[in-house]
C-alpha cells in the first residue's frame, strides 16, 4: 500500500480528447507533486501543488496541461486536446507540510495512452 | 539547474555478482541525493538517501551508497544481488531551496537466476 492513490491505473483517450488524472495524497500530506516518465527516461517534474495554490509549475508545458489542488478532494493533472506525445507514465508523490525529502510517498501512476 | 547521470541504462548480472550503479550530479551547493527503486508496474519506492553526515548510506535490502563530494557522485552497491532485485533503479537530487526531485533516467537491472 502505497498510501498515495492514482486513479485510473490506465487510461486510454483518442487524440482531441481530455485525460484527467487523479491524486489523493497520503493523509496528512498538505504537498502534491506530479511526475512524467517518458518510454525509456526518467521522471521529469512538471508541478508542485499546495492545497489550493500553485507553487511551481516549471516543468508544466505551456499550453493544454493544468493541475489543481482543491482545498477538497484530490489533486487534478488535466491534458486537454491530447495528443500521442502525451502517452507516458504520470506519477504523483506527496510529502508533509515540513520537509518535503523526508516524507516522499509515490503513486502507483496512470498510464496514459493516446490512441 | 540541476542534472542527474545514470551512466548504465541496462545492467545484467547473475545471482550473488556484485552491483554498482553509478550516479553522478551537477550542483555546485548542498543537495540531498536519493535511490529509489521501480518494480514492473508499481510505485518508486525509496531505497536509501543521503542528507548530510556519513557519506557512506545504508539502505534497505543490503543496499548502500556512497556520496563523494568531489566526484559529484552517489553509486549505488550490493555485495551479491538476487533475481528479486531484478528492477529499475533511479537516482535522485533534491538541490537548494527546491522541494521537488530531479531524477536520472535510470538503470534497468536484470539479475539472472
Amino acid at each position: 500500500n502505497a498510501g498515495v492513490m492514482q486513479n485510473p491505473r490506465h487510461l486510454v483517450r483518442r487524440r482531441g480528447q481530455e485525460a484527467r488524472l487523479r491524486c489523493s495524497p497520503v493523509k496528512g500530506h498538505s504537498h502534491v507533486y506530479w511526475y512524467r516518465q517518458l518510454p525509456e527516461e526518467g521522471l521529469k517534474f512538471m508541478v508542485y501543488l499546495q492545497k489550493e495554490n500553485i507553487i511551481d509549475e516549471s516543468g508544466m508545458p505551456k499550453e493544454r496541461f493544468s493541475a489543481e489542488f482543491p482545498k477538497e478532494g484530490p489533486s487534478i493533472l488535466r491534458i486537454q486536446q491530447v495528443v500521442r506525445g502525451d502517452s507516458a507514465a504520470y506519477f504523483c508523490a506527496s510529502s508533509p507540510p515540513t520537509g518535503a525529502s523526508y516524507g516522499y510517498t509515490f503513486g502507483s501512476g496512470t498510464r496514459l495512452t493516446v490512441v | 539547474a540541476q542534472s542527474v547521470s545514470q551512466h548504465n541504462h541496462h545492467v545484467i548480472l547473475s545471482e550473488a555478482a556484485s552491483l554498482e550503479l553509478g550516479c553522478n550530479y551537477s550542483y555546485g551547493g548542498t543537495v540531498n541525493l536519493f535511490w529509489y527503486v521501480q518494480y514492473p508496474g508499481q510505485h518508486l519506492q525509496l531505497l536509501l538517501k543521503y542528507f548530510s553526515g556519513d557519506p557512506l548510506v545504508k539502505g534497505i535490502k543490503g543496499f548502500e551508497a556512497e556520496f563523494i563530494k568531489s566526484k559529484f557522485s552517489f553509486n549505488l552497491r550490493k555485495p551479491s544481488v538476487q533475481w528479486s532485485d531484478t528492477a529499475e533503479y533511479f537516482c535522485a537530487v533534491n538541490a537548494g531551496s527546491a522541494r521537488q526531485l530531479t531524477f536520472g533516467s535510470g538503470t534497468q537491472l536484470t539479475v539472472l537466476p
